[in-house]
């Protein structure tokens, strides 16, 4: 069955551009995830979405990030006015059902964004 | 003190040799474990996950946790060259998800 997809795979922008990361989580699952990975560090949690509640946006790093989830389907993770320190690979995922951040999570291949 | 604390590496074994990885966790209330492989350049993939205190098995991966002690730890028998990458902790603390920085293991021929 089709996983977690992402687009674009490779993001090259300009310093100050606004850019769209976008995720289509696998089908049927409720809740989905945005994170951050800069060259081998570990994985920095940004933005979590289960079902119809409020987002839990606690790990956004500054109010140039958002996302949002339309339909309970496909996610943007928007980031205004990039800055260099911005260039990492973001990554989604998505897992069925949650009670909290718990379950399995199936990763999508990511999306490479270089800010220059 | 980290939430979920794993030792960055390098870890290197050579082939066939049991790779042992380790990780411990600050919430005792914690429910749920897995261990994620990464190879470079690529996402984060499940290899196990578990719930309960002891062994879990599954081919050559073997996954411990020990609750009081707050540890979860990853066993890699007759590791391979193909097993090469970086393994990632993850723990659900309290209904949260945390992640580990990761341990980047090398299996030498």
């Amino acid at each position: 069955g089709a996983g977690v997809s992402q687009s674009p795979s490779n993001k090259v922008t300009e310093k100050g551009k606004d850019v769209e990361l976008r995720c289509d989580p696998i089908s049927g699952h409720t809740a989905l995830y945005w994170y951050r990975q800069s060259l081998g560090q570990g994985l920095e949690f940004l933005i979590y979405f289960q079902g119809n509640s409020a987002p839990d946006k606690s790990g956004l790093p500054s109010d140039r990030f958002s996302a949002e989830r339309t339909g309970g389907s496909v996610s943007t993770l928007t980031i205004q006015r990039t800055q260099q320190e911005d260039s990492a690979v973001y990554l989604c995922a998505s897992s069925f059902l949650s009670s909290g951040r718990g379950e399995t999570q199936y990763f999508g291949p990511g999306t490479r964004l270089l800010v220059l | 003190q980290k939430e979920v604390e794993q030792n960055s590496g390098p870890l290197s074994v050579p082939e066939g040799a049991i790779a042992s990885l380790n990780c411990t966790y600050s919430d005792r209330v914690s429910q749920s474990f897995f261990w994620y492989r990464q190879y470079s350049g690529k996402s984060p993939e499940l290899i196990m996950s578990i719930y309960s205190n002891g062994d879990k098995e599954d081919g050559r991966f073997t996954a411990q946790l020990n609750k009081a002690s707050q540890y979860v730890s990853l066993l890699i028998r007759d590791s391979q060259p193909s097993d090469s990458a970086t393994y990632l902790c993850a723990v659900n603390l309290g209904g949260d998800m945390r992640f580990g920085a990761g341990t980047r293991l090398t299996v030498k021929p």
